[in-house]
């Protein structure tokens, strides 16, 4: 059962553009983190969400958590090639242990010069 | 630091071969995962260990055992290898609450 649905799958969009990038579950988690994994490397922390309703900002990219905690956006303002790589949302769920982390199943960006 | 390590870095195997992956950490972590990437699949999780000489089943545990004898070490063995098993294996590790995941390079293993 996949609990965490990202959206698109797939994006490519020239540099300079907007993208946003979804993650939707129908279980309520008690906190969500966003990962970017570069080819050939681990995913690495971009940032953590706990609060419903919490936006974050790291430079360009905006990351709000929805306000019934199931669900998540990541929003990249004026994207560069450097942004290319793989976003994943992983979620721990809410009440018993947390001890896994959920993983999405990725959103692959790539930023054409 | 080195954070979290991962031997070998990639690895051929024949059907019904064994190995085993090594996870090394130096950040004192509690929780340590394994985790297969396959393509279209995202990240899956094996087995996961919330302690020294703990273990605990995930998502897609069949084939694979695990161990962790030391608080900065998880194993992954393999005892008869599948093609199926062909995969890219990250390590991660982490400590209680919403605390970053530190991932491993990965294993790149090709299962013939």
């Amino acid at each position: 059962t996949q609990l965490l649905e990202q959206s698109p799958q797939f994006l490519s969009i020239q540099e300079g553009e907007n993208l946003t990038v979804y993650c939707n579950s129908s279980s309520v988690f008690s906190s969500l983190q966003w990962y970017r994994q570069e080819p050939g490397e681990g995913p690495v922390l971009l940032v953590t969400v706990v609060t419903g309703g919490e936006v974050k900002k790291l430079k360009r990219l905006t990351f709000q958590f929805g306000d019934a905690r199931k669900d998540s956006s990541l929003h990249i303002t004026a994207a560069q090639p450097g942004d290319t790589g793989l976003y994943l949302c992983a979620g721990a769920r809410s009440g018993g242990s947390n001890y896994k982390l959920t993983f999405g199943k990725g959103t692959l960006l790539t930023v054409n010069p | 630091n080195a954070g979290v390590t991962q031997t070998p870095k990639f690895r051929v195997l024949k059907t019904g071969q064994s190995m085993t992956l090594l996870c090394a950490q130096d950040m004192n972590h509690e929780y340590m995962y394994w985790y297969r990437q396959d393509p279209g699949m995202g990240l899956r999780l094996i087995h996961y260990s919330v302690g020294e000489g703990t273990t605990a089943k995930g998502e897609v545990p069949d084939g694979y055992n695990v161990s962790r004898l030391k608080k900065q070490n998880f194993l992954l063995g393999l005892e008869s290898a599948a093609p199926s098993q062909t995969s890219v294996y990250f390590c991660a590790s982490r400590d209680p609450g919403p605390e970053t995941q530190y991932f491993g390079p990965g294993t790149r293993l090709l299962v013939l």
